[in-house]
């Protein structure tokens, strides 16, 4: 099993463009994650899925979408990118085990994204 | 409010030595999970341990040990003989056992180096 992995591993943007993220798992995990790493800040959460076709809002949406056609992919969209999007983005998925919703979240190795 | 706490920015220790890095947190929740990550200088997160607030039997894996006291809202992590592949930036985590309760609140991190 590859787990989870995220492309591209690194991108430079010019202010005002756009891009997408996307991250894929291959562990049939039901819910997914996009977090963003910044210095001294530990991850935020940005938006998350429990499962395909469902998204919801986490601690930091604004300037992104989000969207989950497969189980198995979510992706991380900027419309237009500003340069206090520059972060390492991190995706990660987990499941759901029983109803005491126990689940741990298991990362990608993120992608460095710099907007210019 | 949710809030992770990892006073110390940067530790630095000599091979073989003992070092314990803190964690306190804060929730009103009465059940909730912590966590600890490691983030090693090739960027992923690695899940080190889970524990439930109502197991409150320390653990250990190896050179690694957790010691987890919810009369003061700590949950610290102990490495015993460190060795330079235990430098990292690790992170401990937050989140309540809720259904809908998604978000891994994170400490802020702390550098570990391990000095030869």
């Amino acid at each position: 099993n590859a787990g989870v992995t995220q492309t591209p591993k690194f991108r430079v943007l010019k202010t005002g463009q756009s891009m997408t993220l996307l991250c894929a798992q291959d562990m049939n995990h039901e819910y997914m994650y996009w977090y963003r790493q910044d210095p001294g800040m530990g991850l935020r959460l940005i938006h998350y899925s429990v499962g395909e076709g469902t998204t919801a809002k986490g601690e930091v949406p604004d300037g992104y979408n989000v969207s989950r056609l497969k189980k198995q992919n979510f992706l991380l969209g900027l419309e237009s990118a500003a340069p206090s999007q520059t972060s390492v983005y991190f995706c990660a998925s987990s499941e759901i085990l029983g109803q005491t919703y126990q689940e741990t979240q298991y990362f990608g190795p993120g992608t460095r994204l710099l907007v210019l | 409010a949710q809030k992770v706490t990892q006073a110390q920015t940067e530790i630095s220790v000599v091979e073989k030595e003992d070092v314990t890095l803190d964690c306190v947190y804060e929730t009103r929740d009465t059940t909730y999970y912590l966590f600890w990550y490691k983030q090693p200088p090739s960027g992923e997160l690695v899940f080190l341990i889970r524990r439930n607030s109502f197991d409150e039997q320390n653990e250990i894996s190896g050179r690694y040990s957790w010691n987890f006291q919810k009369s003061t809202s700590s949950f610290n992590f102990t490495i015993t003989a460190s060795q330079v592949v235990d430098s990292a930036v690790y992170f401990c985590a937050l989140r309540p056992i809720i259904q809908g309760a998604q978000k891994l609140v994170f400490g802020q991190g702390t550098r570990l180096t391990i000095n030869p």
